[in-house]
């Protein structure tokens, strides 16, 4: 499977936008790029996904670069409910329909 | 209700017990995963399946056993827990086709 690269951490302000980081160098024409986020003792849940245009959704935006090497999630005004693990996931289309959680990035969202 | 629910919630066990963690959905899915979550880390999927009757290993199958007798359940059990088997583990539907898999609540083992 496509491996995924994140920060491990990242610290906004609330009602500011957040801009976290994916880098997929090796990907594949047939990979999605999957966005989850899981809050604090919950189960992961959907963000987004795409595969070349950027896509927008009630939640956040992705930007996908031009040569797919790496992508953006967007939080637009983030909130205190905002604070989350946010996995960054390549899914091959084509395979099975696996995800492979990496580390995930950890969002602290300040008053 | 609708959605995923997954019982027991919280359970606490010793080595060389059989457990069995319940996952139900009322979307009638075809597909279902199990992961697993230890402290800190992400998710590891142990086991998953395509439809009733059809399951596959994930990355971390060993010493767990699953089946799927019906659409809408899919047990995981611990044949003989050991303490490496405390875990936060997750269950997780998606429908055929579908691009979003829906997770359920956890259910925390912990293995004395």
């Amino acid at each position: 499977d496509a491996k995924t690269t994140q920060p491990n951490s990242m610290e906004s302000n609330e009602e500011e936008p957040v801009h976290l980081p994916c880098n997929h160098s090796t990907i594949s024409g047939t990979d999605y790029i999957h966005w989850y986020r899981q809050l604090p003792s919950q189960g992961p849940e959907y963000v987004i996904h795409g595969l070349t245009s950027n896509v927008n959704n009630r939640m956040a935006s992705l930007a996908i670069a031009e040569d797919r090497k790496s992508s953006t999630l967007i939080l637009h005004r983030a909130t205190l409910r905002d604070a989350a693990v946010y996995y960054c996931i390549l899914r091959d289309e084509e395979g099975a329909q696996k995800l492979v959680f990496g580390q995930g990035t950890r969002l602290t969202i300040n008053p | 209700d609708a959605g995923i629910t997954q019982s027991p919630r919280y359970k606490i066990t010793e080595t060389g017990r059989q457990v069995t963690l319940m996952c139900h959905q009322t979307w009638s899915h075809s597909y279902m995963f199990w992961y697993r979550q230890d402290l800190g880390h992400g998710l590891r999927l142990i086991y998953y399946s395509a439809a009733a009757d059809i399951t596959d290993k994930g990355e971390v199958p060993d010493g767990y056993v699953v089946s799927r007798s019906k659409t809408e359940n899919f047990p995981l059990t611990l044949e003989s827990a050991t303490r490496s088997q405390t875990s936060v583990y997750f269950c997780a539907s998606m429908s055929g086709g579908g691009y979003e898999q829906y997770f359920g609540p956890g259910t925390r083992l912990t293995v004395t």
